[in-house]
């Protein structure tokens, strides 16, 4: 399976501080995406990055990738309130993995 | 798990033509649904979100008199693509939730309707 599983489950942090987390992958990819999903909103597309690049930006998010570890990580730098939400990941098979769910505290 | 069906799953049509694409909860009532769009090796698009009984969020850029969409049952949402024109060709996904898109609820996707205008 091509499944993307993120890690943690959870995460809680201070408002201003960063937030990382990480995805994990078993076959080969092509690209890797991560989306954000609001409550009572759907999945929104944030980044995606493909499988010759290493590492991304797009704002205050950085995501990077491993394809020898089969892993990625998206780091939320300077974490605002408005960032509180779950995020997934997806290999190009748009296989979603349970998702992390982040609360930024003010 | 549950199970989210949609109909057709593939389409071929003529430009000015309207379609419509069903996503069906089989086995849970969905309070929710999402409906996204993939052009081809780009990601999915958020178009809506519709709960059932009320008028459909539309993102953003999405032009909600050419995307119709209607939630009137627990189990069934439409997305009708009105005169229809080559560029709307794309993958159209759903998704469905019980949890009323709250946050950790799990969503389940649909196969998706691959829809070609000529």
């Amino acid at each position: 399976s091509q499944q993307g599983e993120e890690d943690p489950q959870a995460l809680s942090i201070q408002e201003g501080e960063n937030a990382t987390m990480n995805c994990s992958y078993k076959t080969s990819i092509n690209n890797l995406q991560w989306y954000r999903q609001n409550s009572g909103r759907g999945l929104v597309h944030l980044i995606l990055i493909r499988s010759n690049e290493r590492e991304k930006h797009s704002g205050r998010l950085r995501v990077t990738l491993d394809t020898s570890k089969k892993s990625s990580s998206l780091l939320i730098t300077a974490s605002r309130a408005a960032d509180t939400a779950s995020y997934f990941c997806a290999t190009d098979e748009l296989s979603f993995g349970a998702g992390t769910t982040v609360t930024v505290r003010a | 798990g549950a199970v989210v069906s949609q109909h057709p799953s593939w389409v071929i049509c003529k430009s000015g033509t309207s379609v419509k694409i069903e996503c069906r909860s089989l086995d849970f009532q969905a309070t929710t649904m999402f409906w996204y769009r993939q052009f081809p090796k780009q990601s999915l698009m958020l178009m809506a979100t519709s709960n059932e009984g009320s008028k459909a969020t539309y993102e953003q850029g999405v032009e909600k008199d050419k995307f119709l969409i209607n939630h009137a049952s627990l189990t069934l949402s439409t997305l009708t693509v009105t005169s229809a024109h080559p560029e709307d060709s794309s993958f159209y996904i759903c998704s469905a939730t019980g949890g009323a898109g709250l946050a950790g609820a799990p969503q389940f996707f649909g196969p998706g309707t691959r829809l070609t205008v000529l």
